[in-house]
């Protein structure tokens, strides 16, 4: 199967700094990357749709000035926590869609545990 | 609205069979993934289908009733590795992922 890496896999950071997470496809290109977060014993919830080339898709509730999407080429997308506090830790996965697995399956990244402290 | 559900927690003995079940209400309909997740890690991909039926992979088999807008996910001869949760998601006309919440499934020696 298609292969994503996202990094670091684990990030402590201070309470107001930033934080940028990449995520990367390794042996194709994606077209699409989506952002979710997770939160202990929760599901994922998807934070933001991304195509390559253009602006991302922010869910609703979902701050854009605050989790900063780039994804400036077929196989890098970018997530970057602005002024990160306490209430931003949690557990970050990045997945990917190919072009030509017919829009199903998305590949995961290891994901990124975010503590801000 | 756009809704999965499973159960939140099942419990099963090792070597035996379970089955995780899954109802999925979409806007249109373009497949119904499982995946599964140990504590700590991301998801990893187990089954898709798209079409009306049983598809069997080694122990995991994953079924589908498009009508019913059903699905579940057969484990056999439980192992304690298949201690993880397992998530149930529908991809909508938009091929946008719903997922459902994870069902926690743990395995007893």
């Amino acid at each position: 199967g298609a292969v994503v890496s996202q990094h670091p896999s684990r990030v402590i950071c201070k309470s107001g700094t930033s934080v940028k997470i990449e995520c990367r496809s390794l042996d194709f290109q994606a077209t699409t990357m989506f952002w979710y977060r997770q939160f202990p014993k929760q599901s994922l919830m998807l934070m933001a749709t991304s195509n390559e080339g253009s602006k991302a898709t922010y869910e609703q509730g979902v701050e854009k000035d605050k989790f900063l999407i780039n994804h400036a080429s077929l196989t890098l997308s970018t997530l970057t926590v602005t002024s990160a506090h306490p209430e931003d830790s949690s557990f970050y996965i990045c997945s990917a869609r190919a072009a030509g697995y017919g829009d199903t399956e998305a590949f995961f990244g290891q994901g990124t545990r975010l503590t801000v402290v | 609205g756009q809704n999965i559900d499973q159960p939140t927690e099942m419990t099963a003995t090792e070597g035996a069979i379970v089955q995780i079940n899954c109802t999925y209400q979409t806007s249109g309909f373009n497949g119904l993934f499982w995946y599964q997740q140990h504590a700590g890690e991301a998801p990893t991909f187990l089954s898709y289908n798209v079409l009306d039926g049983l598809e069997e992979k080694g122990r995991f088999s994953s079924f589908l009733s498009r009508s019913k807008g059903y699905s579940y996910l057969l484990l056999k001869e439980l192992q304690m590795k298949d201690s993880a949760s397992y998530l149930c998601a529908a991809m909508d006309s938009n091929y946008q992922l719903i997922w459902g919440a994870g069902t926690k499934l743990i395995i007893k020696p």
